[in-house]
């Protein structure tokens, strides 16, 4: 069983530019989450995708967008990049979208905005 | 606004002694709690987790304490061995909310032999 996974490793991008990144999700997993992780914070929680639906957004601007395929596999586009948008982004997968189903989270995206 | 908050950033504990992490929380609607451990380089692994129905919840090392008058929770690691070492998160989820998370900022465990 292949875990989740996330791609690129590392970006490094200038203010005002646009970005694309991609999870893809634990085998037979519907619900993909994807966090924002500045550094010396917890995560914060950006959105989540169900059954290529968006199930939920916390406190992120529009520009932070998402889409989740067929396959269940996922991207998060930011656009208008800012110098606060530095930071590891996690994608997490669940079985299912409900409290109990725990997430596995792959080892994040490190984006640095200059 | 923080909804979930480690208020150390840190601690140090002897190989073989007990180490407690604590986490607080203000959201009544929080009805799920997780701890996560972080290894660097890697995200976040599932450890542990409590219902609001429940006040303790063991397994093995790791006992998780839950003080709802006082949104209040801890965990408990007893031995503490030093691959324990790693930056613990504390997380809740609300029921409305399915298993979107709300993290604490964190707290760096170092356990030396």
């Amino acid at each position: 069983e292949t875990g989740v996974t996330q791609s690129p490793t590392h970006l490094i991008k200038t203010r005002g530019q646009q970005v694309t990144l991609r999870c893809s999700s634990q085998s037979g997993h519907n619900t993909v989450s994807w966090y924002q992780q500045a550094l010396g914070q917890g995560p914060q929680f950006i959105f989540q995708y169900y059954r290529e639906e968006e199930n939920g957004r916390g406190n992120f601007p529009p520009r932070f967008s998402g889409l989740q395929f067929p396959n269940y596999s996922s991207e998060l586009n930011v656009n208008a990049l800012e110098l606060d948008d530095s930071a590891l982004y996690l994608c997490a997968s669940s079985l299912e979208a409900d409290s109990y189903n725990e997430q596995f989270f792959g080892p994040g995206t490190r984006l640095t905005v200059l | 606004d923080q909804q979930v908050k480690q208020n150390s950033p840190s601690l140090s504990v002897q190989e073989g002694r007990i180490s407690i992490l604590n986490c607080d929380y203000t959201n009544s609607m929080f009805d799920y709690f997780l701890w996560y451990k972080k290894y660097p380089a890697e995200g976040p692994t599932f450890l542990i987790s409590i219902s609001s129905i429940k006040d303790k919840n063991e397994d093995g090392r790791f006992t998780v304490f839950l003080n709802k008058s006082a949104k209040h929770l801890s965990l408990h690691i007893v031995p503490s061995q030093p691959g324990d070492s790693a930056v613990y998160f504390c997380a809740a989820s609300a029921n409305n909310a399915g298993n979107m998370l709300t993290f604490g900022g964190g707290t760096r465990l170092m356990v030396k032999p």
